[in-house]
């Protein structure tokens, strides 16, 4: 069965440091989504992404976070200088059109700023 | 804007006992419904979903959930409750092309 995976599951890294979390979506989605989660707190949306662009993102979503599809298969979210509050869970998903369908999630990253 | 919300953050029953998730939503536009499980340490999966069509939907590990528009109402069940069934559930609704939005989520404890 087709799964998202991601890459690493654990990350720790030192504040103001720059983080890029990978996502390798279903092949044959079009739609790709970065949510996260802070310990004890709801699954928040970050971004949607599709036709190598974004579609959509939240306030979370300010300067320091950048989204790409460097090649036909990864999709990754950097943070560029991490802060303690960036420490979370971090989900990738695909779909493969917007609306009413499902979304595939990965097993997440927990990164662990320090 | 829609929003979910999750009465109780944490339901515990015992095994064999009726499991009874709440989950209330608002949408300006008929929504798409979905509960998600997260086992520890795991990823999102999905549970069941409501689009269109028959309001009581039938998910995955015996969970069924029902689409009552009058009490913007999307409750999740399990006549059953299996120790295997302890985990984190999210209600989570689509509006239109919006993404998904979560409940804070609901953690299920089931005592032996």
């Amino acid at each position: 069965e087709p799964e998202v995976t991601q890459t690493p599951s654990h990350q720790v890294t030192q504040m103001g440091q720059e983080v890029i979390l990978r996502c390798v979506p279903i092949s044959n989605h079009l739609y790709f989504y970065w949510y996260r989660q802070i310990l004890g707190q709801k699954v928040e949306f970050l971004v949607s992404f599709y036709n190598n662009e974004i579609s959509e993102k939240s306030e979370i979503f300010d300067d320091q976070f950048s989204v790409e599809r460097p090649d036909g298969s990864n999709f990754t979210l950097k943070i560029r200088s991490t802060k303690l509050e960036d420490s979370a869970m971090y989900f990738c998903a695909s779909s493969e059109a917007r609306g009413n369908t499902e979304a595939f999630f990965g097993q997440g990253t927990r990164l662990t700023v320090v | 804007a829609q929003s979910v919300t999750q009465l109780g953050s944490h339901v515990s029953v015992s095994e064999g006992a009726l499991v009874l998730l709440r989950c209330n939503y608002s949408s300006s536009v008929p929504p798409y419904l979905f509960w998600y499980v997260q086992y520890p340490n795991q990823g999102l999966q999905l549970l069941l979903k409501y689009t269109t069509g028959a309001t009581l939907v039938k998910g995955i590990n015996g969970f069924e959930a029902e689409f009552k528009k009058s009490e913007t109402s999307f409750h999740l069940t399990k006549p059953s409750a299996h120790m295997s069934d302890a985990a984190e559930y999210f209600c989570a609704v689509i509006s239109g092309n919006t993404p998904l939005v979560f409940g804070k989520g609901t953690r299920l404890s089931v005592i032996a």
